[in-house]
């Protein structure tokens, strides 16, 4: 079955710093892969996605990830951290249709 | 702004009681799901339904009966809740998967929250 484990349950940076937020899957074969971010009280909103298509992946907001094959990982990066970043986000895999699982998620608090 | 629209964003209901959860997308998305989120967890999945025909049921218990009238409206219609049902259903559309597979970005709504008295 396909998953994703998300290191740290909590992230703190400082206002400006560099963002990394890390995700590893589990799979046989290389997978669709994604991050989703959730603001407080809304629906999740997809950061970026992996399709294969290209490594480094960029998203919304100054968001970008690397997909690596030899680490199984698929880290999330953002240079510089705004304070409006600080909320929780998911990194997401799936393999086959349409059955998307989650991480246990990762919120990110920014510190001023 | 949301293209998928779900309501209503708070239900409160007893054990008792039956309500149903409405969710609307105009994207022309043939893919639809219900997701169930609990505090502090991420979004776990209870239906999919693909071209308006129920495709994945994850186990989920009958007092949860999923429903797609058109290709535009899903709902969930609830029944005999227990408390622990008490959690944010979050609703989601996308392009339907072509034969060969692949994915589709989903969209997600705002969500119900939804308490079990």
């Amino acid at each position: 079955a396909q998953s994703v484990t998300q290191l740290g349950s909590h992230v703190s940076v400082s206002e400006g710093a560099l963002v990394l937020l890390r995700c590893n899957y589990s799979s046989s074969v290389p997978p669709y892969l994604f991050w989703y971010v959730q603001y407080p009280n809304q629906g999740l909103q997809l950061l970026l996605k992996y399709t294969s298509a290209a490594t480094l992946v960029k998203g919304i907001n100054g968001f970008e990830a690397e997909f690596k094959k030899s680490e199984t990982s698929f880290h999330l990066t953002k240079p510089s951290a705004h304070m409006s970043d600080a909320t929780e986000y998911f990194c997401a895999v799936t393999r086959y249709g349409n059955k998307l699982v989650f991480g246990a998620g990762t919120i990110l608090r920014v510190k001023s | 702004d949301t293209e998928v629209t779900q309501t209503p964003k708070h239900l409160v209901m007893g054990m008792t009681n039956k309500k149903s959860l409405k969710c609307e997308q105009h994207m022309g998305h043939r893919a639809m799901y219900w997701y169930k989120q609990k505090a502090k967890k991420p979004p776990e999945l209870m239906f999919v339904y693909s071209y308006e025909k129920l495709s994945i049921n994850e186990s989920v218990p009958s007092r949860f009966s999923p429903e797609c009238p058109n290709s535009s409206l899903l709902n969930l219609h609830l029944h005999a809740l227990q408390p622990e049902d008490s959690a944010l259903y979050l609703c989601a559309s996308s392009r339907a998967s072509g034969l060969l597979g692949g994915y589709q970005p989903q969209h997600f709504g705002d969500g119900t929250r939804l308490s079990i008295l």
